[in-house]
């Protein structure tokens, strides 16, 4: 079974970093695309980055673009999301979520999400 | 960027009866359409895929449907754990992939 588990989530100060960590398993990291998915208290679902299983492309949303920057160790199985300059309005939990196409060149996707972590918490706050 | 609008923002349905969610497309995105269901506390989960597979997993009462810019997840008769909030997603045309911004289904 495929296991995905985020860790680094906490409380930072308006204008702070944070960098989050997926650790996967069960399945050929490598070989599929990985993204942030976050929810603020209470609302919806917002798309926050993708990288490529070989690490080669990366995608941000507006709201996070020069502010985070998604990478990954394929050796380590886990992928991260460093957050800089972190504002108020990105106060959510952040899921990591799995690709669900096998690409062994580690280039292709489909875009949606198959599996889910369970998540952690950012607060943003003074 | 594509704009997902879901309706209603909240279903009232009674247990045994068939809840029909819709989500609408700005611009077309031919069948590249998932759902998915979240309860409180837990992360989402996939329910269909490319508009209208089911996922690994899921009952048969779950369906979807549509193309272009208008689909349709029907849930054929409401069990107790189907009470949640379910969402679609776009990816056609991404990034950015772009959620709707939810429907909630509630016991009548």
């Amino acid at each position: 079974e495929v296991q995905l588990e985020e860790s680094g989530g906490g409380l930072v100060q308006p204008g702070g970093s944070l960098r989050l960590s997926c650790a996967a398993s069960e399945f050929t990291f490598s070989s599929y695309a990985m993204s942030w998915v976050r929810q603020p208290p209470g609302k919806g679902l917002e798309w926050v980055s993708t990288i490529s299983g070989s690490g080669g492309s990366k995608y941000y949303a507006d709201s996070v673009k020069g502010r985070f920057t998604i990478s990954r160790d394929n050796f380590k199985n886990t992928f991260y999301l460093q957050m800089d300059s972190l504002r108020a309005e990105d106060t959510a939990v952040y899921y990591c979520a799995k690709d669900p196409y096998y690409d062994s060149s580690g280039y292709m996707y489909r875009g949606y999400f198959d599996y889910w972590g369970q998540g952690t918490l950012v607060t943003v706050s003074s | 960027e594509i704009v997902m609008t879901q309706s209603p923002v909240t279903l009232s349905v009674s247990p045994g009866e068939r809840a029909t969610l819709s989500c609408r497309a700005s611009q077309s995105v031919s069948s590249s359409l998932a759902w998915y269901q979240q309860k409180p506390g837990q992360a989402p989960r996939l329910l269909i895929y490319d508009a209208s597979t089911r996922a690994t997993g899921i009952p048969a009462r779950f369906s979807g449907s549509g193309s272009g810019t208008q689909f349709t997840l029907t849930i054929s008769s409401l069990q107790s754990e189907d009470f949640a909030v379910y969402y679609c997603l776009q990816y056609n045309n991404w990034p950015p992939l772009t959620f709707g911004g939810g429907t909630k289904v509630e016991i009548k």
